[in-house]
């Protein structure tokens, strides 16, 4: 069964303060994996896609990196805007098997 | 502006009487899905559809039907909603499945008494 796991659940930073979040994957062939961030009440936003190991992306303060089981998405410098809920999420080669999204990582980011 | 647009935003109902949620998308999007989003178990998808006419089971179909009529329209029909399926709800498009990334709605919360 495919999965995902994010690390950790909530993370509190101060402004400045650069960091790493985790997710880590189980998937039956890997087609493709997303990070998305929802803000309190919206919809999730695209962010990345990741296709292979090694692969990186990067977007004003953010840059995500994959490897065969995990990505991380590095946060560098954050400011109290960043603060959201970070969602990773995989889809598998095999058919059209759903996106399967992991549980979040909740960030709060303190001026 | 690309969007996906969902209806109602908020909605109350009684156990027992039937809802459909809207969602269109004007991308020409040939994907879309709906998801429902709770506390401590993430989104989870419960129907999606390739093209026109072809809907298929997510993880938590139980309770809703879809239809697709036409590429740019999703609804999402609960014929007997009940208070287990008080959730967030959020429709998605993309160009196609898989590898392309997914634009989603601004979310329909939905409470059932």
């Amino acid at each position: 069964e495919d999965q995902v796991t994010q690390s950790p659940e909530a993370l509190r930073l101060q402004e400045g303060e650069s960091s790493s979040l985790n997710c880590s994957y189980t998937v039956s062939g890997l087609r493709g994996l997303f990070w998305y961030r929802q803000d309190p009440g919206k919809g999730p936003e695209f962010l990345f896609t990741l296709y292979s190991a090694g692969e990186e992306k990067e977007k004003e303060r953010l840059k995500a990196t994959l490897t065969k089981k995990e990505s991380f998405l590095h946060i560098t410098a954050p400011k109290p805007e960043d603060s959201a809920t970070y969602l990773c999420a995989v889809h598998a080669a095999t058919g059209n098997t759903p996106l399967v999204f992991g549980k979040g990582t909740r960030l709060s980011v303190i001026a | 502006e690309a969007q996906v647009t969902q209806n109602p935003r908020y909605l109350i109902t009684v156990t027992g009487k039937k809802l459909t949620v809207t969602c269109s998308q004007n991308m020409n999007h040939e994907y879309m899905s709906w998801y429902r989003q709770d506390p401590g178990l993430g989104l989870r998808q419960i129907y999606y559809s390739m093209n026109v006419e072809v809907t298929d089971k997510g993880d938590v179909p139980e309770g809703y039907k879809v239809s697709r009529k036409e590429k740019r329209n999703f609804p999402l029909i609960l014929e007997s909603p009940s208070p287990n399926q008080t959730s967030l709800y959020f429709c998605a498009s993309s160009f196609r499945t898989g590898n392309t990334e997914a634009f989603f709605g601004q979310g329909t919360r939905l409470t059932v008494v």
